[in-house]
């Protein structure tokens, strides 16, 4: 079973410009996740999806970040603008069942720094 | 929030020896997870415990459901310069509409060969 794809693995960027990472949960799990983990801290999560739809996104800072995932399946998240605080991984998640009961899994991760 | 109190936040051992660690919450969590992250990768699970008293093992690794269901601690048995990583704990609950994971900081474990 192929994993949860994220790309790119890494990208460096100015300070006010905009980014993009991708996401593709593996194949029939209707639950997405976006978490950023911050150096040091464990994962936070920004936003759920389930299918297409947006179940919890009240850690996220609507101002500038901003996810969808259309036709429910890959998903994609932006940031614009970037400030310096944004600096971490960003990591994607997918689950089969909403409630998550064998745990989700995770892809390797985006590390963004911002500079 | 929910706040997850993770210890300790790092540990140095010799190759053989056992591990303990554990988590804390200030709140009630329905099921607590384990997870184990290496450089470069996402967290990868390791033990999901859903019951309140529960003890699961993994192969050298057994976690524990808190009888209070505010905490949980993982223990590794005989360890190998593998075991290195951070490890994450993640409590979730079921209620509403999400059933989002709150993660600890995390421990670090080195193995010294």
């Amino acid at each position: 079973e192929a994993g949860v794809a994220q790309s790119p693995r890494y990208k460096i960027i100015e300070k006010r410009q905009s980014v993009a990472f991708w996401c593709n949960p593996i194949s029939g799990h209707a639950t997405l996740y976006w978490y950023q983990q911050i150096l040091g801290q464990g994962p936070k999560l920004l936003i759920q999806f389930q299918n297409n739809g947006v179940v919890d996104d009240s850690q996220l800072p609507k101002d500038r970040f901003s996810a969808e995932r259309l036709k429910g399946v890959d998903s994609t998240l932006k940031i614009q603008p970037a400030k310096l605080e944004d600096s971490a991984v960003y990591l994607c998640a997918s689950s089969f069942v909403r409630t998550g009961n064998y745990g989700y899994t995770f892809g390797s991760g985006t590390r963004l720094t911002v500079v | 929030g929910q706040q997850l109190n993770q210890s300790p936040q790092s540990m140095f051992i010799q190759e053989g020896e056992d591990v303990s660690m554990n988590c804390t919450s200030s709140s009630i969590f329905n099921t607590w997870l384990w997870y184990k992250q290496e450089p470069g990768e996402g967290p990868v699970l390791l033990i999901a415990l859903y019951k309140a008293g529960e003890l699961t093992s993994n192969g050298r690794l057994t976690a524990q459901f808190g009888i209070t269901r505010k905490d949980s601690f993982l223990n590794i048995s005989a360890s190998i310069p593998s075991d290195v990583g951070i490890y994450f704990c993640a409590g979730r609950n079921s209620g509403g509409s999400n059933y989002k994971l709150t993660f600890g900081k995390g421990t670090l474990l080195t193995v010294n060969p």
